[in-house]
């Protein structure tokens, strides 16, 4: 079956970093999408990984091993803004849709 | 970056009436479209995937006659919610694939907050 698992909340302060895990068992892969969600808002795009390894983008990078069925998204030297949802997907290649994980609440205290 | 205009934004209507849900992308082309949907603190559903000018795919266990789907065109994709219940409020989130596009990154619209009465 399709499934995708990442922790429901996680906590971190201001200036730190977090790194918030994300496995997927898809019958197929063609992509791993993080997408941050502000509470009331739309997602929008953090990042794509298809190959392995990681890749970085300002404070925020994301890692992916598929052998593993792993992904990362880290984000460095946090900010309160950076309190919301972060969501991992994995686009499917055997019908192209997108399966969602359920979302990372996070909290960040000062 | 693309930009997808979802519209209207928050909607308050009494329960049996229609409401629709309009999703354009507004620079670029979007054969595919989808719809979602929100429940408070929870993950996105997604309720059909749109194609343009064909008829929309539904997921398993969403109903077709209740929500209506129309993309008519390139940038626009329509959802209506038909004969809506208070159980039909939500979030109603579309998406839009940049024909093309070299990521397969989906473009998000702002979002429709439908509250039934």
């Amino acid at each position: 079956g399709q499934n995708i698992d990442q922790p429901t909340e996680m906590t971190a302060t201001e200036g730190a970093i977090v790194q918030i895990n994300c496995t997927y068992q898809t019958s197929g892969f063609n992509g791993l999408f993080w997408y941050q969600q502000h509470a009331g808002e739309a997602p929008t795009f953090l990042s794509y990984n298809v190959l392995d390894g990681l890749e970085e983008k300002g404070r925020f990078s994301s890692f992916l091993s598929r052998s593993k069925g792993y992904s990362y998204l880290l984000l460095k030297e946090l900010q309160m803004k950076d309190s919301a949802s972060y969501l991992c997907a994995v686009r499917d290649d055997s019908n192209y849709q997108l399966i969602w994980g359920a979302g990372t609440k996070l909290i960040i205290k000062p | 970056g693309a930009v997808v205009s979802q519209h209207p934004s928050r909607v308050i209507c009494k329960s049996g009436t229609s409401v629709k849900i309009e999703c354009r992308s507004l620079d670029f082309q979007a054969t595919t479209m989808f719809w979602y949907r929100q429940f408070p603190k929870k993950s996105l559903m997604l309720m059909a995937t749109s194609n343009e000018g064909s008829k929309a795919t539904y997921e398993q266990g969403v109903e077709k006659d209740k929500f209506l789907i129309n993309h008519a065109s390139l940038t626009l994709s329509t959802l209506t919610v038909t004969s809506a219940h208070p159980e039909d409020s939500s979030f109603y989130i579309c998406s839009a694939e940049e024909w093309g596009g070299s990521t397969g990154e989906l473009f998000f619209g702002e979002g429709s907050r439908l509250t039934v009465l």
